[in-house]
């Protein structure tokens, strides 16, 4: 069953370096997003992307994040400056068509800033 | 009022039990519903979409009713498998999951 892959599965980061989060959809899909799970917290949309551009992005999403598609495989999410309280895990997705159903998500990333 | 709302438990049953979960979401025009797993520190993995004819699958089964914007799941037959965190998705109008916050099961033998 296709997957999508996330790397690496644990992050540790200082506070104010800079993390790539990686992620590879299942091949077809088209649309791609970003979750995240603070511990003990529900998970919370950051980002979807389609056509190689954000097409909407939550208010947690603020200049510190930001999202590329590289070379035609990978989907990266990028955070400029970590802040303690990036602490979370981060799920990619992907789906073919936008709708209902249709999502696959990653295992996660878990990020944790020191 | 929160877009998603869930008791969190946990709901603590034996083998065999049936067991229920309830949701409540706030946008009438959230477009689908879904039920999802979570395992610990696990992503979410789709269990059942719902739909307002109500669904079944297996020993699972879902209903929804657009009218008071409610959502539940029943689990016949609990296995100790079914021992997770159980999350009530809505899509919103622009295809992104609003997650609630999860109600825990935990089986016991």
């Amino acid at each position: 069953e296709p997957e999508v892959t996330q790397t690496p599965s644990h992050q540790v980061t200082q506070m104010g370096q800079e993390v790539i989060l990686r992620c590879v959809p299942i091949s077809n899909h088209l649309y791609f997003y970003w979750y995240r799970q603070i511990l003990g917290q529900k998970v919370e949309f950051l980002v979807s992307f389609y056509n190689n551009e954000i097409s909407e992005k939550s208010e947690i999403f603020d200049d510190q994040f930001s999202v590329e598609r590289p070379d035609g495989s990978n989907f990266t999410l990028k955070i400029r400056s970590t802040k303690l309280e990036d602490s979370a895990m981060y799920f990619c997705a992907s789906s073919e068509v936008s709708g209902p159903g249709g999502y696959t998500f990653g295992s996660g990333t878990r990020l944790t800033v020191v | 009022r929160k877009e998603v709302e869930q008791d969190p438990g946990p709901f603590n049953v034996p083998e065999g039990a049936t067991v229920a979960f309830n949701c409540t979401y706030s946008n009438s025009a959230s477009q689908s519903f879904f039920w999802y797993r979570q395992d610990c520190r696990k992503e979410p993995k789709l269990l059942m979409s719902v739909y307002s004819s109500g669904n079944e699958d297996g020993r699972f089964t879902a209903q929804l009713n657009r009218a008071s914007q409610y959502i539940s799941l029943l689990i016949r037959d609990s296995k100790l498998s079914d021992s997770a965190t159980y999350l009530c998705v809505v899509m919103d109008s622009s295809y992104k999951l609003i997650f609630g916050s999860g109600t825990r099961l935990l089986v016991r033998p």
